[in-house]
């Protein structure tokens, strides 16, 4: 199984703020990465697809990068609905195993 | 507008049977993968497994040999069976549909698992 690591675990910002969460493969993904986002109680919503393509109807305050083995969502001017559960996923293979989550907390 | 309705025992006794059903609304089960991912108490999603329309399924290897996912083309719908429940099963069930890039589009509501006697 590919596993996916995310960083940090917990992260402390303000409205405002500009972040950038960060997800490493075990394994070079070729892009086939994405991005959810997850309020408590809620199902995961899907933010960016194939490593860069933001979802229909999400801001373009989020941006995912990938870099070498790593894959980013940088997310700027944080706004108080962003603060959330982030999740990464690999899409390359099954398993499509997820990462254990960014928490963003104001 | 792609919507899912999932429904399903949340009760189960331990080493019975989960059985849990996606219902699609707004478009037909072709061109989708029909996936299941579950999620424990303050963890992770952990993807459980996905089936096309038409072809093979393709299963979670931790949880291989007891998950059997099924689509129903004639019911617009998914089913996911898990047998021989444990503890360490219980969590939030998810049925989603998987697209082309295998991302995760649309969800259902989530079923609150418990395994109790």
């Amino acid at each position: 199984d590919i596993q996916m690591t995310q960083s940090p675990s917990f992260l402390s910002a303000s409205v405002g703020d500009t972040v950038t969460l960060t997800c490493r493969a075990s394994r070079p993904l070729n892009g086939f990465v994405n991005w959810y986002q997850q309020h408590p109680g809620k199902a995961p919503k899907l933010l960016v697809s194939a490593g860069t393509t933001r979802s229909s109807g999400v801001s373009s305050r989020f941006a995912g990068r990938i870099s070498g083995p790593d894959s980013s969502l940088t997310i700027t001017g944080l706004q108080p609905d962003d603060f959330a559960s982030y999740f990464c996923q690999q899409a390359l293979s099954t398993p499509r195993t997820f990462g254990q989550g960014t928490r963003l907390d104001i | 507008q792609v919507r899912l309705q999932q429904w399903g025992a949340g009760l189960v006794r331990p080493s019975e049977t989960l059985s849990l059903t996606c219902d699609v609304f707004g478009v037909s089960l072709d061109n989708s993968l029909w996936t299941w991912v579950r999620q424990a108490p303050g963890r992770g999603p952990e993807w459980i497994g996905e089936v096309s329309h038409s072809g093979h399924p393709s299963y979670s290897p931790s949880l291989f040999g007891r998950v059997t996912i099924t689509t129903d083309a004639s019911k617009r719908s998914f089913s996911l069976k898990m047998t021989s429940l444990t503890a360490a099963d219980a969590g939030v069930y998810y049925c989603a549909r998987g697209r082309n890039v295998y991302d995760l589009d649309v969800w259902g509501q989530g079923t609150v698992v418990t395994v109790s006697s």
